[in-house]
């Protein structure tokens, strides 16, 4: 059973980085079959799909491009986890935010697993 | 990037109804379409991946159909631990997009 465990502050004053991590249990950040995600979710945007990170024969990333100047997702081997960087920060940023795996089977890749959330807010 | 266009955006149904939801792709995504379950404060959970493959320990009266751009989700008889915010997921390609949700309420 694979289980995303995520930490981090809930408040962040604007212009500054916003930082998350999601630790990883029941499966490895350097899985072949498996992409590390973040995806947040505000009443004003519904679910938002982020960036991700991902190990084959080197680690690779993706990134939305609305927030592709801004992001950085990472990966930490020693501590099989991954983290959120997110830089100048707005109060458009307050969301909940979720980590989640894409999981890759021989035929086809689907998100199955999903951190619990974290409610980060902008504000001075 | 590809956008889902959910409907409906909420509804209202008994116990015991026949429920269906649909999600259009803009373009093609072959068969890479999901559906989960939201409640309220919590994460939203994995039915059904592939349009119609069951994820284990999902009750069986969920059930997913559809291929290339139109694709439905069905809950054959409404239990009350059904009533939640319904959302597909495309991952054909890079951005992942998701629908704008369906809430599905007690009449």
């Amino acid at each position: 059973q694979v289980q995303l465990q995520q930490s981090g502050p809930g408040l962040v004053k604007p212009s500054q980085i916003l930082s998350l991590t999601c630790a990883i249990s029941g499966d490895s950040v350097s899985s072949k079959s498996a992409a590390w995600n973040w995806i947040r979710q505000s009443p004003s945007r519904g679910l938002e799909w982020l960036g991700r990170t991902y190990y084959r024969s080197k680690w690779s990333n993706d990134y939305e491009e609305s927030v592709k100047s801004r992001i950085t997702v990472s990966p930490d081997t020693s501590r099989n986890q991954f983290s959120l960087q997110l830089n100048s920060v707005t109060p458009e940023d307050t969301a909940v935010y979720y980590c989640a795996r894409l999981y890759c089977s021989s035929i086809s890749c689907y998100v199955d697993y999903w951190g619990q959330g974290t409610l980060v807010t902008v504000s001075s | 990037a590809i956008q889902m266009t959910q409907s409906p955006s909420s509804l209202s149904a008994s116990v015991g109804d026949r429920v269906t939801i649909t999600c259009r792709a803009s373009q093609g995504i072959r068969n890479d379409l999901a559906w989960y379950q939201q409640k309220p404060g919590k994460a939203p959970t994995l039915l059904i991946y592939t349009v119609s493959n069951l994820q284990s320990g999902v009750p069986s009266r969920f059930s997913g159909s559809g291929s290339g751009t139109d694709f439905t989700l069905t809950i054959s008889s409404l239990h009350p631990e059904d009533f939640a915010t319904y959302y597909c997921l495309q991952d054909y390609n890079y951005p992942l997009t998701f629908g704008g949700g369906t809430k599905v309420e007690i009449k």
